[in-house]
């Protein structure tokens, strides 16, 4: 079945410091790729998407591109601030209104940035 | 729009007792999911409505789970005879067939402790 790949944490850095957290699928289909943001206490935000191909989701500062020829969906800022520690979470799903639309989800990564 | 909330935000039972969560989705989303979150991994499908038809169950949700939504606008989660591992944060989100983005609204979860 349709699965989540996403490095194992925790992800310790300085603040300023370039984050990469990889994230591979694999999917029988076509499924559109998430990032999920969950800050200490609080519920899962959605960070960022990308529904095809090429495409490019940013928000935040965060970006991740769909490459389907490596089946990944990386994560990556340039510069991280203390605010960004939190667990970020990589996801996929079928994308078109006749699926399930249910969410798979990787194991979480958990960053921690230092001052 | 108010976001989907979750009630109660915390349970504590004992093993062997019934308990029930309610969802109370974005109003007029049509779809519905339930998800289970257990420490350190990334939430797991768990089911999931269209309007007040439950179309899919995961194997997750084994006999003492039941899921209703009964008029396609809240949804309840009963657990029977909890058990020790049945503790986890259980998260509701919801969905619009009309947004073209199939993009999922999670609520702030219900954390389950079974002692």
């Amino acid at each position: 079945g349709d699965s989540v790949t996403q490095m194992e944490g925790p992800v310790t850095l300085s603040e300023e410091a370039f984050l990469t957290i990889n994230c591979t699928y694999t999917a029988t289909g076509y499924p559109s790729l998430f990032w999920y943001v969950q800050y200490p206490g609080e519920g899962l935000q959605l960070l960022l998407k990308a529904t095809k191909a090429d495409d490019k989701g940013s928000n935040k500062g965060f970006e991740a591109t769909y490459r389907k020829e490596t089946t990944s969906f990386h994560l990556e800022k340039g510069s991280v601030q203390v605010s960004d520690s939190a667990v970020y979470f990589c996801a996929l799903s079928e994308g078109y209104g006749g699926a399930t639309n249910k969410l798979i989800f990787g194991t979480g990564t958990l960053l921690a940035v230092q001052p | 729009d108010t976001g989907v909330s979750q009630d109660p935000r915390h349970k504590i039972t004992k093993r062997g007792q019934n308990v029930t969560f309610r969802c109370d989705p974005i109003s007029e989303h049509n779809r519905l999911y339930w998800y289970r979150q257990t420490l350190g991994q990334g939430p797991e499908f768990l089911t999931y409505f269209q309007n007040e038809a439950q179309l899919e169950k995961s194997r997750l949700l084994s006999d003492r789970f039941s899921a209703e939504r009964p008029k396609g606008s809240f949804s309840t989660l009963e657990i029977q005879r909890t058990e020790q591992g049945d503790s986890a944060m259980y998260l509701c989100a919801s969905l619009s067939l009309a947004q073209a983005s199939y993009e999922q609204y999670f609520g702030p979860g219900t954390r389950l402790t079974v002692t």
